[in-house]
């Protein structure tokens, strides 16, 4: 049983540049959500997939980031022109049915 | 704005004794809660979901829910420590689409 994979798990960039990362839910997971979350701080919700529909999306979610989750399977998150503030650790999670949500191992991004 | 409140600690016991971790939230709505912990540098990871008023126990730890006081609280009995992470409570918003987490209540637990 494979759990939530992201890839990469590390990546350093220099301000101005686009970075995309990829998760792959747990195969039997209709549900994929992303957060972000910074030092000392909980997660923060960025959006929520159901299947391909990308059914919410956070005010934190600026019009510099973008999710996709094509086909149902897969996301992709990418942040065009990247800030120093943009910094974290960004996590996804996926669930099924049931509201119980599972955690990948993040990527975390440096904006340097 | 949807809230949840934690103590950050640090909270510290000796090995062996009960570690109690605390939370409140704002919506009165919300239905679902759940700890998570995490090791530094990690991803957080599920320890228990709790939907009913009254405990849920599950080995050495113990969920209490509380929602006329809008207060959710984990108990960790014998702890270790392994036990030794930040946990984080979450509450599922009413859509059912995020959760909404608390800054976390770092515990160490000393041998």
């Amino acid at each position: 049983d494979t759990g939530v994979s992201q890839d990469p798990r590390h990546k350093i960039t220099k301000r101005g540049q686009n970075v995309t990362f990829r998760c792959d839910p747990i195969s039997e997971h209709n549900r994929l959500y992303w957060y972000r979350q910074t030092l000392g701080q909980g997660p923060e919700f960025l959006t929520y997939f159901q299947n391909e529909a990308q059914l919410e999306k956070s005010r934190l979610l600026s019009d510099r980031f973008s999710a996709e989750r094509p086909k149902g399977s897969f996301s992709t998150l990418e942040i065009q022109r990247t800030e120093q503030g943009d910094s974290a650790m960004y996590l996804c999670a996926s669930s099924a049915v049931t509201d119980t949500q599972y955690f990948g191992p993040g990527t975390r991004l440096t904006v340097l | 704005q949807k809230e949840v409140e934690q103590n950050s600690g640090p909270l510290s016991v000796p090995e062996g004794a009960i570690a109690s971790l605390n939370c409140t939230y704002s919506d009165r709505g919300s239905q679902s809660f759940f700890w998570y912990r995490q090791y530094s540098g990690k991803s957080p990871e599920l320890i228990m979901s709790i939907y009913s008023n009254g405990d849920k126990e599950d080995g050495r730890f113990t969920a209490q829910l509380n929602k006329a006081s809008q207060y959710v609280s984990l108990l960790i009995r014998d702890s270790q420590p392994s036990d030794s992470a930040t946990y984080l409570c979450a509450v599922l918003n009413q859509a059912g689409t995020a959760l909404i987490f608390g800054k976390g209540t770092t515990l160490s637990v000393s041998s």
